[in-house]
């Protein structure tokens, strides 16, 4: 069966400090997979999503970036963080647009 | 982009209640889900329904693509039900989804 990982669960980092969450997908090949973040008490807002190794679309421009080095692993990035990017960041993955499925997120804060 | 709207924002019931919500798109769409998200913040998959109708026990979905709008049922509801129900819509590979339902129900 397949199962989606995201970690660290929780994250406390400085403003200007580099973040990096990781997603990993087991089970599946060649999937969409998605970054969403949701501000607190608000929707899901559309970061990044993947159609395949290297390929990243990119919904809104802001200090993140995103990378899929491999079939089943999304990156999330920053170089510096801003006390904005605090959230509830998650990844989620469907195959052909299909079913999709979401990983237990992680809830950043930024001090 | 696909625009995607929920109503109501907000819904109080009281334990036993039925309820309706409602989720309206602005375009075709591929596909369509409707999500339970719990206070722990894990989204839930409630039903894929790019049209038709489904049901699970309490729960039951119908979707009407040629008039873009999909209808989430919840009947006798408990309060293991409370928490944000949100429709997400599938268009060209990406995933949008509706600001959500906060659902209450009181015992």
């Amino acid at each position: 069966s397949q199962t989606i990982h995201q970690w660290p669960a929780t994250l406390v980092q400085p403003v200007g400090s580099p973040l990096s969450l990781e997603c990993t997908v087991e089970g599946t090949s060649n999937p969409n997979l998605y970054w969403y973040r949701q501000a607190a008490g608000r929707g899901l807002q559309l970061l990044f999503y993947s159609v395949g190794i290297g390929q990243i679309s990119s919904e809104v421009p802001q200090n993140l970036s995103a990378s899929r080095p491999q079939d089943r692993q999304f990156i999330l990035s920053s170089k510096k963080l801003l006390l904005s990017d605090s959230g509830f960041y998650l990844c989620a993955w469907s195959v052909l647009g299909l079913d999709a499925f979401f990983g237990p997120g992680t809830r950043l804060t930024v001090l | 982009g696909i625009q995607v709207e929920q109503s109501p924002p907000d819904l109080i019931l009281q334990e036993g209640a039925n309820s309706t919500l409602r989720c309206n798109f602005s375009d075709s769409v591929n596909n369509l889900q409707w999500f339970h998200q719990n206070p722990w913040g894990q989204l839930i998959n409630l039903f894929y329904i790019p049209s038709g109708t489904k049901q699970n026990g309490r729960l039951s979905a119908t979707t009407v693509a040629t008039e873009r709008y999909s209808l989430l049922y919840i009947s006798s509801s408990q309060t293991t039900d409370s928490g944000v129900y949100f429709c997400a819509v599938y268009n060209n590979n990406d995933m949008r989804f509706g600001a959500g339902t906060r659902l209450t129900v009181k015992p």
